[in-house]
């Protein structure tokens, strides 16, 4: 059972152009999300996070917005930069269950120069 | 800060044989956890260990163990290996354990033949 999906499996989008990673949650404990970014041969790259206390939260470039009525979640990236072109994750844990991380499957954001 | 440190980088090993990764957190980091990644999977939560002891368990079998030392640094252990355990095997570390973004090292890639 997928608890955490991200529907998604790639993405394109011009440089200098806004990236929108979405994610879906089925868990209503969940009550924290963090997306990572994850290059070839290197482990995962922590992002932003939100407390489920929150339903906005910002980090120069990255927002990430949360919609727990839909249980839904998602990355905002402006502007977009080649750089940032990776494998996006996004990942949900219960307050109670200490580091054990949900994973979604992720998502490939390829920016075009 | 040096960041989360994982050996051996590559791993070779034949069905049957047994294996050890280790992982040296972030300094002042009490918690360590360890995801495997597959292609068909993703990331998928093994254990989680705070102050030396187990606290979290994932859905593995037996042969996946682990342990965590006084100074933090911490072990798996893989016996019987199987083709399906190649994969991508992550630690990550952080500060108490509780709603607080994971730092991952770069992982072990385990090949088994």
């Amino acid at each position: 059972d997928q608890q955490v999906k991200q529907n998604s499996p790639s993405l394109s989008v011009q440089e200098g152009r806004i990236s929108i990673l979405n994610c879906d949650y089925t868990n209503s404990m969940f009550d924290y999300f963090l997306w990572y970014k994850k290059y070839p041969a290197e482990g995962p790259t922590f992002l932003i996070s939100i407390s489920s206390i929150k339903d906005k939260n910002e980090d120069g470039r990255f927002t990430v917005f949360l919609n727990k009525s839909a249980k839904h979640l998602s990355l905002h990236i402006v502007p977009s930069q080649p750089g940032d072109s990776a494998v996006y994750f996004c990942a949900a844990s219960e307050e109670s269950s200490g580091d054990k991380l949900t994973f979604g499957t992720g998502t490939r954001l390829a920016v075009r120069p | 800060k040096a960041g989360v440190t994982q050996t051996p980088r590559y791993l070779i090993k034949t069905r049957g044989q047994q294996v050890t990764l280790s992982c040296s957190p972030i300094s002042g980091h009490r918690s360590v956890s360890w995801y495997q990644q597959t292609p068909g999977q993703g990331l998928q939560f093994l254990f989680e260990y705070f102050s030396e002891t187990q606290r979290n368990k994932g859905n593995f079998p037996g042969r996946f163990s682990g342990r965590q030392f006084s100074n933090s640094r911490s072990e798996m252990n893989v016996s019987t290996l199987e083709l399906g355990d190649s994969a991508l095997y992550l630690c990550a570390s952080s500060p108490a354990g509780n709603n607080s973004p994971l730092h991952f090292g770069n992982g072990t890639r385990l090949t088994v033949t």
